[in-house]
């Protein structure tokens, strides 16, 4: 497996809290990213990053926003988040010329 | 918004049978990709198409890239338990800096025994 770890693997919370989701990787690639998997909708680009401090929106980033501070380091947090947040939230990794990504495990992330 | 539609989206078949699933879009992608999650864990990259009518072969599977580069499939042929998963394709976006996928919705095979 491609060094990707995504902390934490579950979170249950409630509406309107803040939540930080973590994407780590040993690889030092370029580029990383967020998705979300939901049934019917297969995986949707939330932002990604093409290096460090710089980040770009994807197709769902509304009430999302990310950092990246390090190289090896991504984080999603959602501010406040929605019962429509709940979902399965992958990071992804690739190199320069963008072939492939490689992913994590998942984040299944459950707001009450 | 550049959309790929999978079929079928539920595929439930015993060992030993063959099999395609499709990947459909109308739009032109640079490449292809097709990956494999099993539950609890991410998607895995099986295979990158990037010329139109590419064939390309890993083990019983086969995939094939649309002259088009509008579509693609990929063909199981004596299928087995441990095929079973969720089957993704992907295209990268034409005229992008870098890559940005966008993924079909996903065929779920079941295999049994």
């Amino acid at each position: 497996d491609a060094g990707i770890t995504q902390s934490p693997r579950h979170k249950v919370t409630e509406t309107g809290t803040p939540v930080t989701l973590r994407c780590h990787q040993t690889e030092n690639h370029r580029y990383m990213y967020w998705y979300r998997q939901d049934p019917g909708h297969g995986l949707r680009l939330i932002h990604y990053s093409y290096g460090v401090k710089d980040t770009d929106k994807g197709e769902v980033s509304d009430g999302y926003s990310v950092s990246r501070s390090k190289t090896e380091d991504f984080l999603l947090t959602l501010e406040s988040a929605t019962s429509s947040q709940t979902s399965v939230y992958f990071c992804a990794i690739s190199d320069p010329l963008g072939q492939p990504q490689h992913f994590g495990d998942g984040t299944r992330l459950s707001i009450l | 918004t550049q959309l790929l539609e999978q079929s079928p989206q539920f595929l439930s078949i015993q060992e030993g049978e063959n099999l395609t699933v499709y990947c459909n879009s109308s739009s032109v992608f640079s490449s292809l990709q097709w990956y494999r999650q099993e539950p609890g864990e991410g998607p895995v990259l099986l295979v990158t198409v990037v010329t139109g009518g590419e064939v390309k072969k890993l083990k019983r599977l086969t995939f094939q890239f649309g002259d088009a580069r509008k579509d693609s499939s990929l063909h199981i042929t004596a299928a087995q338990p441990g095929d079973t998963g969720l089957y993704l394709c992907a295209g990268a976006a034409m005229n992008t800096g870098f890559q940005k996928l966008v993924f079909g919705t996903g065929t779920r095979l079941l295999v049994s025994p």
